[in-house]
């Protein structure tokens, strides 16, 4: 069976400092991976998703970048950190063929900039 | 489409009682749409999906009905239990596309 990691679990950074978080996907191969952010009661906005290693499409302009150095594992990264960037951030999967069509998330991270 | 800057709306029920919890989506070029659960502090987890060729899907205590004509879903959960208490997302993917797209999400509180 498939398994999705996401670390760290919670994370408090102070403004200016870089950021990494990873994502880690187990149990299938060619996976598409997704990065979203949710604020505080709200909705789910989508960052950033790859459909293979090096290949990352970005759906919202910002600070944040993403990285897919291994099939199965995606990254989000940033240089320098603002406060709208706390979050809880989510990681998730689907099969690229579509055998899999459900989006399945991670346990997410929670991100506080002071 | 996106619904990400809305506060969320909120739905109690009492236990025992079924539950209605509705999502407007944006794009008639959707093809496949699920439902998911939120618990605190958690990742969305999955409950229900549904193809945009079919009009109803049941599951466990759990049904979805889609109305493409007005660009409507819904979920239904039966025998609303103090453990279904969470945020309710619908997500919706284009037919071309690896994007999903979620609502704003509704927030079930099961009154004992």
């Amino acid at each position: 069976s498939q398994t999705i990691h996401q670390w760290p679990a919670t994370l408090v950074q102070p403004v200016g400092s870089p950021l990494s978080l990873e994502c880690t996907v187990e149990g299938t191969s060619n996976p598409n991976l997704y990065w979203y952010r949710q604020a505080a009661g709200r909705g789910l906005q989508l960052l950033f998703y790859s459909v293979g290693i090096g290949q990352i499409s970005s759906e919202v302009p910002q600070n944040l970048s993403a990285s897919r150095p291994q099939d199965r594992q995606f990254i989000l990264s940033s240089k320098k950190l603002l406060l709208s960037d706390s979050g809880f951030y989510l990681c998730a999967w689907n099969a690229r063929d579509r055998s899999i069509e459900t989006q399945y998330f991670g346990p997410g991270t929670r991100l506080l900039v002071l | 489409g996106e619904s990400v800057g809305l506060h969320l709306p909120t739905l109690s029920v009492q236990e025992g009682d079924n539950s209605i919890i509705n999502c407007a989506y944006s794009n008639s070029a959707s093809d496949y749409f699920i439902w998911y659960k939120q618990e605190s502090g958690k990742g969305p987890q999955f409950i229900i999906d549904i193809r945009s060729n079919m009009d109803k899907r049941q599951g466990q205590r759990v049904t979805v009905l889609l109305n493409k004509t007005v660009k409507h879903l819904s979920l239904q959960i039966a025998a609303t239990q103090p453990g279904d208490s969470a945020v309710y997302f619908c997500a919706e993917r284009l037919y071309t596309g690896n994007q999903f797209y979620f609502g704003t999400g509704t927030s079930l509180t099961v009154i004992p």
